[in-house]
């Protein structure tokens, strides 16, 4: 149980164009989903933290109008990188916390973006 | 302010030993620890956590914690290594956040385990 499922895996995109990242909770719903990024070898950045239904709360110096975090349903939330510029090139990984307060968090495969 | 140290960017260890990754906490509260470990491109994989009770937690792959609250320590421990242990290890503390909380992360601690 307790799977999180991200997509694309692997995306390459020119510069300046926009790519959506999806995040999905597989067989549970999910209140809270979080938005990291990850540099080689590094650890884990908190971008933002999106409550289904009302909007993301961004870390500071996250640009939230670049990095769109969008928590639909229970089960799916999305980040768009727009405007995608090279040192946007990163590993991108989500992760959801269940509604039952396990305290858990479970953790996407993550994506590796390329801007070229 | 509150933050998660791991002092060794890596830890080299030969199989069949023991291992230990360190990880110290510095929150207000009582602090709620995690262990987790990451393979190449791969997203993060619990392997245990401490809430409360025991001060030892036992977790997956044979991994077991020792939560220290005079020393802030809760590393991260292993009898026996194997070759396939070898990935990064992260420690975490939950931090109270907007409507529930979030995890800092330590830096990691890259473990390699040799035959």
């Amino acid at each position: 149980g307790a799977v999180v499922s991200q997509h694309p895996s692997r995306v390459i995109c020119k510069s300046g164009t926009s790519v959506k990242i999806e995040c999905r909770s597989l067989d549970f719903q999910a209140t809270t989903m979080f938005w990291y990024r990850q540099f080689p070898k590094k650890s884990l950045m908190l971008m933002a933290t999106s409550n289904e239904g009302s909007k993301a709360t961004y870390e500071q110096g996250v640009e939230k109008d670049k990095f769109l975090i969008n928590h639909a349903s229970l089960t799916l939330s999305t980040l768009t990188v727009t405007s995608a510029h090279p040192e946007d090139s990163s590993f991108y990984i989500c992760s959801a916390r269940t509604t039952g307060g396990g305290y858990e968090q479970y953790f996407g495969p993550g994506t590796r973006l390329t801007v070229t | 302010a509150q933050s998660v140290a791991q002092p060794e960017d890596q830890v080299n260890v030969a199989e069949g030993n023991p291992l230990t990754v360190k990880c110290t906490y510095s929150v207000s509260g009582n602090p709620y620890l995690f262990w987790y470990v990451q393979y190449p491109n791969r997203g993060l994989q619990f392997l245990l956590k401490y809430i409360t009770g025991d001060n030892l937690v036992k977790g997956s792959y044979g991994f077991e914690a020792e939560f220290n609250k005079s020393q802030t320590s809760f590393h991260l421990k292993k009898p026996s290594a194997l070759v396939s242990d070898s990935a990064l290890y992260f420690c975490a503390v939950r931090v109270y956040y907007n409507q529930g909380g979030k995890l800092i992360f330590g830096q990691g601690t890259e473990l390699s385990v040799k035959p």
